[in-house]
Order: structure tokens, then sequence, then C-alpha cells
């Protein structure tokens, strides 16, 4: 079956741009996270759905980062007035619930490679 | 606060040699999840193993094996005969339901496996 995408694959914008990276997680997943990966990191956590609820959004790094999943399956993320610190790659990954809490497998996509210039 | 720490930034081996990349994690939480990931020069993280802390015994999958020590809280991740299809990042992670479920990330080692 068909894994995470992520829509687009790169994305290059100026500062102070308004962008959107799209996820369209596993089918029947239920949990979906985002998570941003700077160049000689490993990912650091952003938000976290269950269903269409932010269930912990306690890493956006300000309010100029927001995140949703209306229908609880498809999720963007938004990042306003961006900043060349926010270039990175931007992962998605889903989960088949979080009924099993962190113990579930994370199944991660390809990654949005966000350059701001 | 949870914390992951892969202190080898980066391992050259030759064809054939057997590896193991270290793992050291800290919570505070008693049940908890320990991960590895590989990321190769595609970019795209795979999974490649889950442990629960309850769980300390040791793990091999064909040429992987893992060796969860909860008394060094070390989850250290051992290949052996390295192939050049090995090379990448390997990732050790962390989940905790008091941590929110997400994953707690080291920062990676870069292993490269030469002819």
């Amino acid at each position: 079956g068909a894994g995470v995408s992520q829509t687009p694959s790169n994305k290059v914008t100026e500062k102070g741009k308004y962008v959107e990276l799209r996820c369209d997680p596993i089918s029947g997943h239920t949990a979906l996270y985002w998570y941003r990966q700077s160049l000689g990191q490993g990912p650091e956590f952003l938000i976290y759905f269950q269903g269409t609820g932010a269930a912990d959004d306690s890493g956006l790094p300000n309010d100029r980062f927001f995140a949703v999943r209306p229908e609880g399956s498809v999720s963007t993320l938004k990042i306003q007035r961006t900043e060349r610190g926010d270039s990175a790659v931007y992962l998605c990954a889903s989960s088949i619930s979080s009924g099993g809490g962190p113990y579930n497998e994370q199944f991660f996509g390809p990654g949005t490679r966000l350059t701001v210039l | 606060a949870q914390k992951v720490t892969q202190a080898q930034t980066e391992i050259s081996v030759v064809e054939k040699e057997d590896v193991t990349l270290d793992c050291v994690y800290e919570t505070r939480d008693t049940t908890y999840y320990l991960f590895w990931y590989k990321q190769p020069p595609s970019g795209e993280l795979v999974f490649l193993i889950r442990r629960n802390s309850f769980d300390e015994q040791n793990e091999i999958s064909g040429r992987y094996s893992w060796n969860f020590q909860k008394s060094t809280s070390s989850f250290n991740f051992t290949i052996t005969a390295s192939q050049v299809v090995d090379s990448a990042v390997y990732f050790c992670a962390l989940s905790s339901a008091g941590g929110g479920n997400k994953l707690t990330f080291g920062t990676g080692t870069q292993l490269k496996v030469e002819l």
C-alpha cells in the first residue's frame, strides 16, 4: 500500500513569505506527527494530531507556525513570515493509532525541503 | 525531560567489518520505548526496531543485533559483516507516555562502509 506522502518535495521561498506543506498519511492511521530536521541533526518534534485535534503542539517554535488536520487525514503545516532559520527538511509521520501510545511505530514520509532565501 | 545521545558522529569501516553504533538515553518514565531508524541518502527514515523498557532481551535480525541494558541506559546497535548498502545515517529515538508520544531523536551516526 501507499506510504506517507508529502508535497512539495522541495520549496524555495523568500524571506517573509507564507508557505504551506502538505502531508498525506497512510490510510487508516489516526495519529499524525510533524518533525523538522536541520542539517546534521536528528528530527525534532513539532506537533502531533490524534484525529482532527492537535494533541500536543509543544514543539512549534513560535506563533508563525500552525498546522491543521480538518478531516482527520491530510494535514497542512503553515508557516507565516518565513525566516532564513526556518530552512530545514520538514518530515511527516503517521502511526496506526495513539491507543498504544508511544509504542506505535511511526512511518515517515520523504520530507519537504524548505529553503528560505 | 527526555534525551538521546549518540556520541559517534561518523564511523567509517571496510566492508565485512562488524560495527557497533552507540546510543545512551535519559528519561524519568518507567515505561518507555526505544527505536532505531535508518536514513539512507534518499532521505526517508526507515524503521528498524522497537524495544520496550520491560524487555531487556537482546534481539538479532539477520546481520543486525541490538543490546539493551537498562543499568547503563544504553541501546546499542551492531551490524555484522557490514555491506556498502548499510551506508546511511542511523538514529536512535525514545518515546514515552510521559513524553507525549512523540519521538525524541539523537543527532545520528553517519556510517560509511567502503569496499
